[in-house]
């Protein structure tokens, strides 16, 4: 089946720092991929949409100028946290829905730890 | 790690009759999240459980979790076209989430 990685799947940073998270589609092409943030126990938050060569679409409350979000290719897709912050640490999640968009796989997740 | 079986992968339903998904795990679960994700779009929160045996209602959705809580189930009863999609349980741990595989329901109308 379908499988959608992320990389890496740890992250411990410093505060000010900027964390790149890869989310790749194995075996098929994403036109989209989305990115969620999930504190512990609670729900996923849909942070943005990320349609392959456009700009992604932010969720109201999400700050564009601090998760840069890139589609480059069909099957990449970045997200990074500028500057970080403690408050910025977070379980951060990719999906992508492949051709036709009927079904959305989920990647592994990221745990982001920012001191 | 912990896994979440989610069962039956597909289901089609004529309009009127009931569904149900189930997801089930060989370990205690600590609560348990279920989404929808409507054709072309994202998950969508619909609820949380994380008492055992705790039952909640949303209109014609009814969810579960069991008295072990090993397991847990969505139940719509009669079904409405604008209830197809594709509904995931999840298990939000501190430090993971575990996914089902999600259940696409069709309606026929």
């Amino acid at each position: 089946g379908a499988v959608v990685s992320q990389h890496p799947s740890w992250v411990i940073c410093k505060s000010g720092t900027s964390v790149k998270i890869e989310c790749r589609s194995l075996d098929f092409q994403a036109t989209t991929m989305f990115w969620y943030r999930q504190f512990p126990k609670q729900s996923l938050m849909l942070m943005a949409t990320s349609n392959e060569g456009s700009k992604a679409t932010y969720e109201q409350g999400v700050e564009k100028d601090k998760f840069l979000i890139n589609h480059a290719s069909l099957t990449l897709s970045t997200l990074t946290v500028t500057s970080a912050h403690p408050e910025d640490s977070s379980f951060y999640i990719c999906s992508a829905m492949g051709l036709p968009q009927e079904t959305q796989y989920f990647g592994p997740g990221t745990r982001l730890l920012v001191l | 790690g912990q896994q979440v079986m989610q069962i039956p992968q597909y289901q089609h339903v004529q309009e009127g009759e009931d569904f149900t998904t189930y997801c089930n795990s060989s370990t205690t679960l600590s609560n348990i999240q279920w989404y929808k994700q409507r054709p072309g779009g994202h998950p969508v929160f619909l609820i949380q459980l994380v008492k055992s045996g705790e039952v909640k209602k949303q209109k014609r959705l009814t969810f579960q979790f069991g008295e072990a809580k090993k397991n847990s189930s969505l139940h719509i009863t009669a079904t409405q076209t604008t209830d197809v999609g594709t509904y995931f349980c999840v298990v939000a741990g501190s430090y993971q989430l575990t996914f089902g595989k999600g259940t696409k329901l069709s309606v026929i109308p």
